[in-house]
């Protein structure tokens, strides 16, 4: 089965470009996570989305962020206009929102996004 | 407060030997999850073990065992026969009601051969 697929892998930018990243979650699953990693600010939970409706989203750090979830097999997560402070991997993970097993969250590989 | 604590930054284990990582959690749930997460150099996020908080028994994946203790709130990892493979950063994390989840800050764990 295919995980979470993030996609582009890699980009880098010069500062001011608008910046999409996009998430496929893993079929089947209704909760969607957007994640920042840096080395200064450890793992950061940006928003999470259940069955396509962004619940929270208190750790969008500015209004430079948006995400959206069109629907339950695709996600977009926007900056715009992107700074070099904005430097970091996102992650994309996916879960299903059940409480009778583990339901763990599922990682996509994330990108790698350097802003100069 | 933190939802999550752990508050070993850095860790360092013989080859063989075993390691405890230390993890402590905040919530007022009655109903919540516990887990665990390596991340490698190579980045990637894995998950390792899972913990529910009406399980009475510690959860135990191979090598890898959670020592759940829920009137301390803490949910330990516990890695027995370290390999040099288990060199990472690990995260403890927890699931509350709504599915809202939180990570700690990481431990980064060394094994010495």
């Amino acid at each position: 089965d295919a995980g979470v697929i993030q996609s582009p892998r890699h980009e880098v930018t010069e500062m001011g470009q608008e910046v999409t990243l996009r998430c496929k979650p893993i079929s089947g699953h209704n909760s969607l996570f957007w994640y920042r990693q840096t080395m200064m600010r450890g793992l950061e939970l940006l928003i999470y989305f259940n069955n396509n409706v962004p619940i929270d989203d208190s750790g969008m750090p500015e209004d430079r962020f948006s995400a959206k979830m069109p629907n339950a097999s695709f996600s977009t997560l926007k900056i715009q206009p992107s700074e070099p402070r904005d430097s970091a991997v996102y992650f994309c993970a996916s879960s299903a929102r059940d409480f009778t097993g583990s339901y763990e969250q599922y990682f996509g590989p994330g990108t790698r996004l350097t802003v100069t | 407060a933190q939802k999550i604590t752990q508050t070993q930054p850095g860790m360092f284990v013989q080859e063989k030997e075993a390691v405890t990582l230390d993890c402590t959690y905040d919530t007022s749930d009655q109903s919540y999850g516990l887990f665990w997460y390596k991340q490698p150099s190579s980045g990637e996020m894995i998950f390792l073990i899972y913990q529910g908080s009406y399980d009475e028994q510690n959860a135990t994946e191979g090598r890898y065992s959670l020592n759940f203790q829920k009137a301390r709130k803490s949910a330990n990892l516990v890695i027995s026969a370290s390999q040099l493979g288990d060199s990472a950063m690990y995260f403890c994390a927890m699931r509350e009601t709504g599915n809202q989840f939180y990570f700690g800050t990481g431990t980064s764990l060394t094994v010495i051969p």
